[in-house]
Parts: C-alpha cells; sequence; structure tokens
C-alpha cells in the first residue's frame, strides 16, 4: 500500500545537527513533492517547507530559512530533512508528507522524535 | 507567514452539528480556494478530511463538509460522533514566487 515510512527517535545536544529520512513505497515517489511538517509536544502543526522529488526544488518557510535542507536519492525512494543549529525548541515530531497537490497532504508519515537536550 | 486563527475548543453532543471556523488573511484564506482540514488523534498523524475548502478525500464521511467566506474558512461536522473527537487543523496554500502553506492553531473537538 501507499505509505511513507521515517526513521527512528534521534536525542540531539543543542548546536548539533540532524537528519531524519522518510522512504515512500507504493506509488511513483518523483510524482508528488514531499513535505515536513513539524509539532511540538501539545502545540499546533507547523510547515516547514517541500522538496520536489523529480528535480530537487525547495522551497522553506521563513523560520527555517539558513538552518533546514531538504534532499532526497531517488534511487531508494527516500526523502530527507536536516536541521541544523538545533536547540530546545525544536523538539518536536517531525513528519513527512506526501503533497497529491500543492494544499492536499495526503500521505503521512509515522513521524520521528526529535529530541533536543543537553 | 502568520498562523491562521482557529478557536482552541468547540463541543457538541452525539448527532449534533458543530462548526469550526478558521480565519486568515485577504493574502491566504480570503485569497486562494485552497483551503484544507485535517484530523488528529492522539499519538497519530494527520489525516486530510476536506480539501480545495469543501471537497472530501475517497473515505471521508459527508457528515464533514466545508464552506469559506471572505478571509474565514469552516469546517462543519454533521451527526457528530464519539470518533469525531479529535484535533482539527486548517491550512491554508499561498501560491506566490515563494509559495507556503499555513496552519491554523488547532481546534480541540469534544463529543459530549
Amino acid at each position: 500500500q501507499v505509505q511513507l515510512v521515517q526513521s527512528g527517535a534521534e536525542v540531539k545536544k543543542p548546536g548539533a545537527s540532524v537528519k531524519v529520512s522518510c522512504t515512500a513505497s507504493g506509488y511513483m515517489f518523483s510524482t508528488y513533492d514531499i513535505n515536513w511538517v513539524r509539532q511540538a509536544t501539545g502545540q499546533g502543526l507547523e510547515w516547514m517547507g517541500w522538496m520536489n522529488p523529480n528535480n530537487g526544488n525547495t522551497d522553506y518557510a521563513q523560520t527555517f530559512q539558513g538552518r533546514v535542507t531538504m534532499t532526497r536519492d531517488i534511487s531508494i525512494n527516500a526523502a530527507y530533512m536536516e536541521l541544523s543549529s538545533l536547540r530546545s525548541e525544536d523538539t518536536a515530531v517531525y513528519y513527512c508528507a506526501r503533497a497529491r497537490s500543492p494544499d492536499v497532504f495526503d500521505i503521512w508519515g509515522q513521524g520521528t522524535v526529535v529530541t533536543v537536550a543537553s | 507567514q502568520s498562523a491562521l486563527t482557529q478557536p482552541p475548543s468547540a463541543s457538541g453532543s452525539p448527532g449534533q452539528s458543530v462548526t469550526i471556523s478558521c480565519t486568515g488573511t485577504s493574502s491566504d484564506v480570503g485569497d486562494y480556494n485552497y483551503v484544507s482540514w485535517y484530523q488528529q488523534h492522539p499519538g497519530k498523524a494527520p489525516k486530510v478530511m476536506l480539501y480545495e475548502v469543501n471537497k472530501r478525500p475517497s473515505g471521508v464521511p459527508d457528515r464533514f463538509s466545508g464552506s469559506k467566506s471572505g478571509n474565514t474558512a469552516s469546517l462543519t461536522v454533521s451527526g457528530l460522533q464519539a470518533e469525531d473527537e479529535a484535533e482539527y487543523y486548517c491550512s491554508s496554500y499561498v501560491g506566490s514566487n515563494n509559495p507556503y502553506v499555513v496552519f491554523g492553531g488547532g481546534t480541540k473537538l469534544t463529543v459530549l
């Protein structure tokens, strides 16, 4: 079936970087944009940006400009989100989501918990 | 890229209808018919319930409907059922030279 499977939980120290993977199956990976959305504990959803797996083009939310990088490996149907200069406020669940169209996130990964603590 | 405004909570009894609002600006909700609604149960990933204001993905009950007037979009859940209790988020896609997506703060729907 169509699904996105994300990498496991991460614990990082402030100032470090984290790279989360999102592996697609059940559909043609290059056909749909992959978005990244995060959710701090007890908080709402926050859009981080998206990537076109076909050409690697990206758009990032202003909040994360300069700290986030989204990439992909077409050969293994994987998308990656790397967030640098981590701080405690980056502690959250990070989701990847397929965009069936720019405004419709129809398939979501299971989420990856990233904890930033000294 | 300010978050859309939703009421923090809403409630209704089984069988009743409840409407959740989502207020943006003339630059996002008011300018595009690209409003989506997501349902999220605790510990789960969000699930799209409506897109392009009032379109339902396959499998979403027709008890869920959407509308938009000016800068405010609304989600109505009719015939409330216990399983509708969840957090609901609206989102708006803003197409421009630097397109982006903005979410609302979320509304906790309680079925009494």
